[in-house]
């Protein structure tokens, strides 16, 4: 079956530093992928929607210039941290719009010291 | 291991009546459960969560589900259906806060509404 990768499933990073979030389609091509975060026990945050060959479209209050999210090609989309800071520490998921179904990833864990 | 199983790909219901989608469970800890609600090509939103509060949790849009820790069910419910609410409607598990972090997510159930 369809299945979507994230890369890495965890960092840390030092406050200032950016970080790279990949997130790839193994099998099938997405057009349109999703970028959310989650903090413990809560819910799902929609941040953007990332559509190949366009910019994304953030939520509101999300800020664009400090996630900055890529998706150069059908199978690749990536979130990048810039100037990341504690309050950034969080679980990013991304999932991937196939033909007929959604698939997630498995997230990665993000921890800002 | 965590796992999450939505027991019906499709359910389709005629405007007015009952809506019942089905999710079980399984968890090693206590675990945070949600619904979510997708509409095509849109991004998930949030319908209701459960954490460990009152087992019967109120959302948005008139839905409501009951966490059923003896049959490990988090089934999702509305006394009456409306066309706005054909979706797809994803179950989560979400086990954050021990040593791994987990997040599940049911295969989805796609819920179509009869005139």
């Amino acid at each position: 079956g369809a299945v979507v990768s994230q890369h890495p499933s965890w960092v840390i990073c030092k406050s200032g530093t950016s970080v790279k979030i990949e997130c790839r389609s193994l099998d099938f091509q997405a057009t349109t992928m999703f970028w959310y975060r989650q903090f413990p026990k809560q819910s799902l945050m929609l941040m953007a929607t990332s559509n190949e060959g366009s910019k994304a479209t953030y939520e509101q209050g999300v800020e664009k210039d400090k996630f900055l999210i890529n998706h150069a090609s059908l199978t690749l989309s990536t979130l990048t941290v810039t100037s990341a800071h504690p309050e950034d520490s969080s679980f990013y998921i991304c999932s991937a719009l196939g033909a007929y179904e959604q698939y997630f990833g498995p997230g990665t864990r993000l921890t800002v010291t | 291991a965590q796992s999450v199983t939505q027991l019906d790909s499709h359910v389709s219901v005629s405007e007015g009546t009952p809506v019942l989608l089905r999710c079980n469970y399984s968890s090693s800890y206590s675990p945070s459960l949600f619904w979510y609600v997708q509409h095509p090509n849109k991004g998930l939103q949030l319908l209701l969560k459960y954490t460990s509060a009152a087992t019967l949790v109120k959302g948005i849009n008139g839905f409501e589900a009951e966490f059923k820790k003896s049959e490990t069910s988090f089934h999702l419910t509305k006394p009456s259906a409306h066309m706005s609410d054909a979706a797809e409607y994803f179950c989560v598990v979400s086990d954050q806060g021990n040593r791994d972090d987990k997040i599940i997510f049911g295969k989805g159930t796609r819920l179509h509404i009869l005139p």
